[in-house]
C-alpha cells in the first residue's frame, strides 16, 4: 500500500510570491491534515479536510489556505510568502479522525524563503 | 488551553541502555488523546501509540513501553534496551474536544544511542 506522498520535496521561493503544495493521501483515507513545522515553534495545526471540507482550521493567517478534492488529494496555498514561512510542511491522512484513527505522515516539503 | 510539555530537549544514551522520555500534559477536557510519534531523519512522522483519557491501562510493545498516569498528567515512554535505529526525534501530543480534530505537539525530545 502507498503511503502519502508529498510534491514538491523541496521549494525555495521569493518573498512575496506565493506557493501550492499537494498531498496525497493513502488510498482510502478521507481525512488529510497538514502540519507546519519549525525549529522555533515545532509542530503546529495548519488545517484539516474531510470528504472535501474543511473540517477544523488552526490559529494561521488567511494567507494560508487549503482545498481537497473529491479523490481526496490535497492542496495548500501561501500566498504573499514570508521569510518566516520557510518551514516543513507535513501532510497526514487518515481514515477519519485523527482521534480515533491511526494517522500517516507523508516525508513533507522544504519550503524556503529567501 | 491545551500544552504539551517535553522537558527534555536531548538524551543521549549508549546501546542496551534502557531510557524514558517525559510527557506532561494540560487539558481542561475530560475526554482527551495522547499520541507519541517518531521523527526519523527521513523526517516523516511515524505513529506509535495512541490513548485515550478512560484507558489507563500501560502498554507494551515490544521494547517499548508507555506508562499513563492522570493523576500527575503523565505519559512517558519508555525504551528498553536502546538502539542504534531508535535515534530520532519523539513527540508526544494530545487531542481533546477543543482541539477537534488537531493534534497539539511538545515540542519534542532528541534521542541519541550510540553504540
Amino acid at each position: 500500500k502507498a503511503g502519502v506522498t508529498q510534491t514538491p520535496r523541496y521549494l525555495i521561493k521569493t518573498r512575496g510570491q506565493q506557493v501550492t503544495l499537494s498531498c496525497s493521501p493513502i488510498s482510502g483515507h478521507r481525512s488529510v491534515s497538514w502540519y507546519q513545522q519549525t525549529p522555533g515553534q515545532g509542530l503546529q495545526f495548519l488545517f484539516e479536510y474531510f470528504s472535501e471540507t474543511q473540517r477544523n482550521k488552526g490559529n494561521f493567517p488567511g494567507r494560508f489556505s487549503g482545498r481537497q478534492f473529491s479523490n481526496s488529494r490535497s492542496e495548500m496555498n501561501v500566498s504573499t510568502l514570508e521569510l518566516g514561512d520557510s518551514a516543513l510542511y507535513l501532510c497526514a491522512s487518515s481514515l477519519d479522525s485523527p482521534k480515533s484513527y491511526e494517522q500517516y505522515f507523508g516525508p513533507g516539503t522544504r519550503l524556503t524563503v529567501t | 488551553a491545551q500544552k504539551v510539555t517535553q522537558a527534555q530537549t536531548e538524551i543521549s544514551v549508549v546501546e542496551k541502555e534502557d531510557v524514558t522520555l517525559d510527557c506532561v500534559y494540560e487539558t481542561r477536557d475530560t475526554t482527551y488523546y495522547l499520541f507519541w510519534y517518531k521523527q526519523p531523519p527521513s523526517g516523516e512522522l511515524v505513529f506509535l501509540i495512541r490513548r485515550n483519557s478512560f484507558d489507563e491501562q500501560n502498554e507494551i510493545s515490544g521494547r517499548y513501553s508507555w506508562n499513563f498516569q492522570k493523576s500527575t498528567s503523565s505519559f512517558n515512554f519508555t525504551i528498553t534496551a536502546s538502539q542504534v535505529v531508535d535515534s530520532a526525534v519523539y513527540f508526544c501530543a494530545l487531542s481533546d474536544y477543543r482541539a477537534g480534530t488537531a493534534l497539539i505537539f511538545g515540542k519534542g525530545t532528541t534521542l541519541s544511542v550510540s553504540s
